[in-house]
């Protein structure tokens, strides 16, 4: 059975900080990762899809690396903003065609 | 392009209704996944519609069953209301069964079990 890991819960952090937000899984066979923001009793938003074969992805201020031999994958965000404030969410799919959740990361950005 | 959309927003039930779910796939999409979100918690598969057929079940019970339409949207629908079924129901569509595809998910559907 897959296991989604993220650390830490939250995370508190001044304006123009980067923020640094990792996810581990235990069954490296995955076909993609996906990174979702996710603002308080709303819906999920991709942010970033890395396909199995791709090390990192890149938009705008986000970057995500994937490292699927060791099970681990990192989310980015430069210059950190009070609108980047939300929950991270990580999900892997394995040929099983379902997303596989971690708990996710609170983040909040102070002005 | 439609976005995925579901409906209703918000609704409050008591123990014991049943209750139905519905969603709109993106366009071009067959299929659909749900997901239950308890508070303070990553999404957990329900189970997924692919052509109108269930193709892939979490560990949910019976009382939890779906639909979906030659439109390609779905219905969750969930007997016997427990509080503990209080939680954000989310679903997500994709063009096909290539477990590679992105997810696009809905805005949710927020369920109250009291």
């Amino acid at each position: 059975k897959q296991e989604v890991t993220q650390i830490p819960a939250a995370l508190s952090v001044p304006e123009g900080e980067n923020l640094v937000l990792n996810c581990s899984f235990t069954d490296s066979a995955i076909y993609n990762l996906q990174w979702f923001r996710q603002d308080p009793g709303k819906g999920l938003t991709s942010l970033l899809l890395i396909q199995s074969s791709q090390r990192e992805q890149t938009s705008g201020r986000l970057n995500a690396s994937l490292d699927k031999s060791s099970g681990r994958s990192t989310l980015y965000i430069a210059a950190s903003q009070p609108g980047d404030s939300a929950t991270y969410l990580c999900a892997v799919v394995a040929n099983d065609y379902k997303l596989s959740f971690g708990a996710g990361t609170t983040v909040t950005v102070r002005a | 392009e439609t976005g995925v959309t579901q409906s209703p927003t918000h609704l409050i039930k008591t123990r014991g209704q049943q209750v139905t779910l519905r969603c709109s796939s993106q366009s071009g999409h067959n299929t659909v996944s749900w997901y239950q979100q308890a508070l303070g918690q990553g999404p957990q598969f329900i189970f997924q519609y692919y052509r109108e057929e269930e193709n892939g079940r979490g560990n949910f019970p019976p009382r939890f069953s779906g639909l979906q339409f030659p439109n390609y949207s779905s219905e969750l629908n969930v007997n016997a209301l427990e509080l503990d079924d209080s939680a954000l129901y989310l679903c997500a569509s994709t063009p096909g069964q290539d477990p590679s595809y992105e997810q696009y998910f809905g805005p949710g559907t927020r369920l109250t079990v009291t």
